[in-house]
């Protein structure tokens, strides 16, 4: 089935650090992948996104890249910063297919 | 573009009475809507996928005649829980998928259920 594997947290860094979150994924076709945020007490809001093989999806210094090669489609961001400080989501929504799958969810803080 | 609501964003109730949440489509039409439960400190589960005028498909071990959904119209579904009890505290999330949009779910901000 279609399923997503994330890298489990919490992740702690300090202010102005490197970030990578893992995320893998099994499905058939060509899926649609995503990363969410969801800020304490809030929603799911859309971090960015990816369609296609090789995309790369970008947003506020954020980015990761659909590699179909190696089924995974990593979080980055160079420089991270307090308001970062989060839950992330990783998922996908299977090609032609309303049913979207999501990740465990890592959560960051992030350190003055 | 693309906004979808919930209300209330909070509710408290008693053990046995019934709690009604709305999730709104704002500025589109939705095909489908989807229902989603949260644990804290865990990933959202879906509990029931509605498409306008046509009853929802539930997701396996979710109870029907507890957790009704309602889609009335292409920009509004109902959730109500019924007869709820503690164990139904949760947070409970709704998104929607709008047809001009490919492959993408727009997530309402989420309601906040205590039941005491």
């Amino acid at each position: 089935g279609n399923s997503v594997t994330q890298m489990e947290g919490p992740v702690t860094l300090s202010e102005e650090a490197f970030l990578t979150i893992n995320c893998t994924y099994t499905a058939t076709g060509y899926p649609s992948l995503f990363w969410y945020v969801q800020y304490p007490g809030e929603g799911l809001q859309l971090l960015l996104k990816a369609t296609k093989a090789d995309d790369k999806g970008s947003n506020k210094g954020f980015e990761a890249t659909y590699r179909k090669e190696t089924t995974s489609f990593h979080l980055e961001k160079g420089s991270v910063q307090v308001s970062d400080s989060a839950v992330y989501f990783c998922a996908l929504t299977p090609y032609n297919n309303n049913d979207m799958r999501f990740g465990a969810g890592t959560r960051l803080t992030v350190k003055p | 573009g693309a906004v979808v609501s919930q209300h209330p964003s909070w509710v408290i109730c008693k053990s046995g009475t019934s709690v009604k949440i709305e999730c709104r489509s704002l500025d589109f039409q939705a095909t489908t809507m989807f229902w989603y439960r949260q644990f804290p400190k865990q990933s959202l589960m879906l509990m029931a996928t509605s498409n306008e005028g046509s009853k929802a498909t539930y997701e396996q071990g979710v109870e029907k005649d507890k957790f009704l959904i309602n889609h009335a119209s292409l920009t509004l579904s109902t959730l109500t829980v019924t007869s709820a009890h503690p164990e139904d505290s949760s947070f409970y999330i709704c998104s929607a998928r709008w047809a001009l949009v490919y492959n993408e779910q727009f997530f309402g901000p989420g309601t906040r259920l205590t039941v005491l």
